[in-house]
């Protein structure tokens, strides 16, 4: 068990450009969640799979957002056209499939929009 | 919807000191609580967990009672060391909504030798 690995920890792009994060959750996991964390705040739901199938998306995900889980494995976040208020630190983390869904968490992936 | 709130930070003590960090909730159903830690540089991570009213979960140290009738779930630590400095989570997950979880602010403690 390696833990969850997000790749890149850094990204920065200039306004207008689209991004993708990837997510690789722990093996065992069937749920995949993908968090956003502005200074100062705590993690905010963004959406969630179990498996490939999207459960649950925020109202927070605007449209200019899309995330995929293919074959349930590794996940990507897709920001299209960035906006200067999209940057954060965005969070993958996976849970088992039973008991309270601790979850598990990558070391985060950091966009700054210039 | 569900909600959680921390006392605000930070917080700095000097090493040896008790810690407490208050932590409420509101949540429609029957959550199961955490509290998440981040240290410098680090991702959050599980510090200890409770899954029903009463019960106490407790990991390094520190200990959290989940009180179902004050809808609260205080960290305590008896004796904080250098090492216990970091960012503080409190959250709720809820197996009726997703099992995604709310999280409190964190608060930020410092300790000092």
């Amino acid at each position: 068990d390696t833990g969850v690995s997000q790749n890149p920890r850094h990204k920065i792009t200039k306004r207008g450009q689209n991004v993708t994060f990837r997510c690789d959750p722990i093996s065992e996991h069937n749920r995949l969640y993908w968090y956003r964390q502005t200074l100062g705040q705590g993690p905010e739901f963004l959406t969630y799979f179990q498996n490939e199938a999207q459960l649950e998306k925020s109202r927070l995900l605007s449209d200019r957002f899309s995330a995929e889980r293919p074959k349930g494995s590794f996940s990507t976040l897709e920001i299209q056209r960035t906006e200067q208020g999209d940057s954060a630190m965005y969070l993958c983390a996976s849970s088992p499939n039973q008991g309270p869904f601790e979850q598990y968490f990558g070391p985060g992936t950091r966009l700054t929009v210039t | 919807g569900d909600s959680v709130t921390q006392m605000e930070g930070p917080v700095t003590l000097s090493e040896e000191a008790f810690l407490t960090i208050n932590c409420t909730y509101t949540a429609t159903g029957y959550p199961s609580l955490f509290w998440y830690v981040q240290y410098p540089g680090e991702g959050l991570q599980l510090l200890l967990k409770a899954t029903k009213a009463d019960d106490k979960g407790s990991n390094k140290g520190f200990e959290a009672t989940y009180r179902k009738e004050t809808t609260s779930f205080h960290l305590e630590k008896g004796s904080v060391q250098v090492s216990d400095s970091a960012v503080y989570f409190c959250a709720l997950s809820d197996v009726t909504n997703a099992g995604k979880s709310t999280f409190g602010d964190g608060t930020t403690l410092t300790v000092k030798p």
